[in-house]
């Protein structure tokens, strides 16, 4: 089955910085690339996504990059604000969806 | 409003006593999931069912049970609950699989 590892486990930035979180997958036939957020005590929701035919994706502040023949994926944030602190989690879905182990990043002010 | 609704959100029992956490979507979707999340493993999979009366096992279905008798809901059922059980569990459904997986609201659940 999918195996998605995720890194760092913990990113601590300033506020203003950029952040990147990587993650790889194991499965060729995976073809969805979402990245959930997850606020202290809530649930995750997603924030951006990917699928297998696009390499890059951007919303606003956030981008995401997929590299098919690596298997590898990312998430880029700029100018990092506060709120932006959470819990992040990667995912690769083909057959089923796995979820990497997630990031904690924590944006000071 | 779209939503998925989990019950209980925080559960406590003793070790060996039955309990069904609940899950309901009133977004017709097909596919509906369980997931636990400990510390520093992230969302593990125990269940996931792509229609009405199918279900396949995940990552962790060791010492769980679901059932998808209706489109709406997909209970999971501990028959035996044991302390290493003691997680938090998020219900998920989508519309397809490979789309945006919506969560409940977690439920809390302490096994001693």
């Amino acid at each position: 089955g999918e195996n998605v590892e995720q890194h760092p486990s913990t990113l601590s930035v300033q506020e203003g910085d950029s952040a990147v979180i990587k993650c790889t997958y194991s499965d060729s036939a995976s073809n969805y690339f979402p990245w959930y957020k997850q606020e202290l005590g809530k649930r995750p929701q997603l924030i951006i996504d990917i699928r297998s035919n696009v390499g890059e994706k951007k919303d606003q502040r956030i981008a995401v990059t997929l590299n098919k023949t690596a298997k590898h994926f990312s998430l880029h944030i700029t100018e990092t604000q506060p709120e932006d602190s959470a819990v992040y989690f990667c995912a690769a879905s083909g057959h089923d969806m796995r979820f990497g182990a997630g990031t904690r990043l924590t944006v000071k002010p | 409003e779209a939503q998925v609704t989990q019950n209980p959100r925080y559960l406590i029992t003793v070790t060996g006593k039955k309990l069904t956490v609940t899950c309901s979507q009133n977004m017709n979707h097909e596919y509906m999931s369980w997931y636990r999340q400990d510390p520093g493993l992230g969302l593990r999979q125990i269940y996931y069912s792509m229609n009405v009366e199918v279900t396949d096992k995940g990552d962790v279905p060791e010492g769980y049970k679901v059932s998808r008798k209706e489109k709406r809901n997909f209970p999971l059922i501990l028959e035996s609950p044991s302390p290493n059980q003691t997680s938090l569990y998020f219900c998920a459904s989508s519309g397809a699989l490979n789309t945006e997986a919506f969560f409940g609201q977690g439920t809390r659940l302490t096994v001693v």
